[in-house]
């Protein structure tokens, strides 16, 4: 079983549009999570990370199920700018190495 | 702002052949890593780092492969012999101690093995 799935995708969304992404890890004791975003051939960068209660930046929401191992990601308002792929990363607390999914492709289209 | 830079941005070398890929951290963070991701595969972790001694290591970090800090500045990864399965970028990364897991990465360095 795969550590972190991702849905790959492509989700091909227009401008405006709301999309979600989601995700599921596999070991229960994982303590950190974290969205990072990743353009093509860059490095990732931290998009957000998601706690137990949830939490919003903006036009983006992360939701965490601890009980199902299950991650979510809302971007409302879609910007082209917003085109690129999408990482669900778990690790088992601040001092474990991250474990990252496969992504999630997310194109905007005007 | 504060960024980890890292070097070659792309090396093409032979099989067989040793590389050597270097990283400068953020200068106030002492946890230390490299990642690799293999061309449309997910990133991968190889290596952790802090306190001058490995602290963690995948299944993919073999007799191959060996990281070193030389002068309190650089972090560097070494393949020993590269094969021509090593071809993938590698990712540089670092973190404040003490922080939320939040790790900063650099650039990449891209390794094409012939």
């Amino acid at each position: 079983r795969k550590e972190v799935e991702q849905d790959p995708g492509p989700f091909n969304v227009p401008e405006g549009a709301t999309v979600a992404f989601n995700c599921t890890y596999s070991n229960s004791a994982s303590q950190s999570f974290f969205w990072y975003r990743q353009d093509c051939r860059k490095e990732p960068k931290l998009l957000m990370s998601v706690y137990s209660s949830g939490n919003e930046d903006g036009r983006f929401t992360a939701q965490l199920n601890r009980a199902s191992q299950y991650i979510s990601l809302l971007i409302r308002d879609s910007k082209l700018s917003d085109s690129a792929t999408y990482l669900c990363v778990v690790s088992l607390s601040g001092n474990t190495p991250l474990v990252f999914g496969k992504g999630t492709r997310l194109s905007v289209i005007a | 702002e504060p960024e980890v830079t890292q070097t070659p941005s792309h090396q093409v070398t032979q099989m067989g052949q040793e590389v050597i890929l270097r990283c400068v951290p953020i200068s106030n963070h002492l946890y230390f890593y490299w990642y690799r991701q293999i061309l449309g595969q997910k990133v991968e972790f190889l290596v952790s780092f802090y306190n001058n001694e490995i602290s963690e290591k995948s299944e993919i970090f073999d007799d191959q492969f060996s990281v070193e800090r030389p002068d309190g500045s650089n972090f560097t990864l070494k393949i020993r012999s590269t094969k021509l399965e090593d071809s993938a970028m590698y990712f540089c990364a670092s973190r404040w101690q003490g922080g939320t897991g939040e790790l900063f990465f650099g650039e990449g360095s891209r390794l094409t093995v012939l």
